[in-house]
């Protein structure tokens, strides 16, 4: 079982739409969580962090159950920029275990 | 914000060469970086955890010999790829962390695509 899981879509949607993505995560022990972005063949760039009591960047919202071992982050109003893999990461202590991503293409 | 610089941006090389990768913290003091190899369409897999002044730890599959690791200063890391074969064509990409705390972010230098013919 890989440690870190996210449905790898891709998801196509269209401009404006609202598109949620879900990842577990098997490490109980792990202690911090991320959003990174990653457009084709370019280093992943962070776009947020998860917090237990949720959190919202602008169009963004980052969710976090502990208890289910649950993230999640919701895009809404959809950009055509908006187009790249997301992918989830959980951290213990110096140990960051990516997710495969979920790939995500907006259309006009 | 901090800044991770990764050389070169590509390499295509022959069979049987060894290829060398920097990664350097220009604004910071790494005690730690990470480097990744990701497959097209495949997420970042850790191959090792670079500790400055100390041996790599290599991730369970990866071997040492292969791929060498050193981190003489706390802002350089450099991984060797010897005797290079197609299989080894991939995505390399570093990391490091302002600290090492948990909640410390990671910054990524821009990769490293690797050809191998």
């Amino acid at each position: 079982r890989k440690e870190v899981e996210q449905d790898p879509g891709p998801f196509n949607v269209p401009e404006g739409a609202t598109v949620a993505f879900n990842c577990t995560y098997s490490n109980s022990a792990s202690q911090s969580f991320f959003w990174y972005r990653q457009d084709c063949r370019k280093e992943p760039k962070l776009l947020m962090s998860v917090y237990s009591s949720g959190n919202e960047d602008g169009r963004f919202t980052a969710q976090l159950n502990r208890a289910s071992q649950y993230i999640s982050l919701l895009i809404r109003d959809s950009k055509l920029s908006d187009s790249a893999t997301y992918l989830c990461v959980a951290r213990h202590n110096n140990d960051m275990r990516f997710g495969a991503g979920t790939r995500l293409t907006v259309k006009p | 914000g901090a800044v991770v610089s990764q050389h070169p941006s590509w390499v295509i090389c022959k069979s049987g060469t060894s290829v060398k990768i920097e990664c350097r913290s220009l604004d910071f003091q790494a005690t730690t970086m990470f480097w990744y190899r990701q497959f097209p369409k495949q997420s970042l897999m850790l191959m090792a955890t670079s500790n400055e002044g100390s041996k790599a730890t290599y991730e369970q599959g990866v071997e040492k010999d292969k791929f060498l690791i050193n981190h003489a200063s706390l802002t350089l890391s450099t991984l060797t790829v010897t005797s290079a074969h197609p299989e080894d064509s991939s995505f390399y990409i570093c990391s490091a962390s302002l600290g090492p705390r948990f909640n410390e972010k990671l910054f990524f230098g821009s990769g490293t695509q690797l050809s191998v013919l």
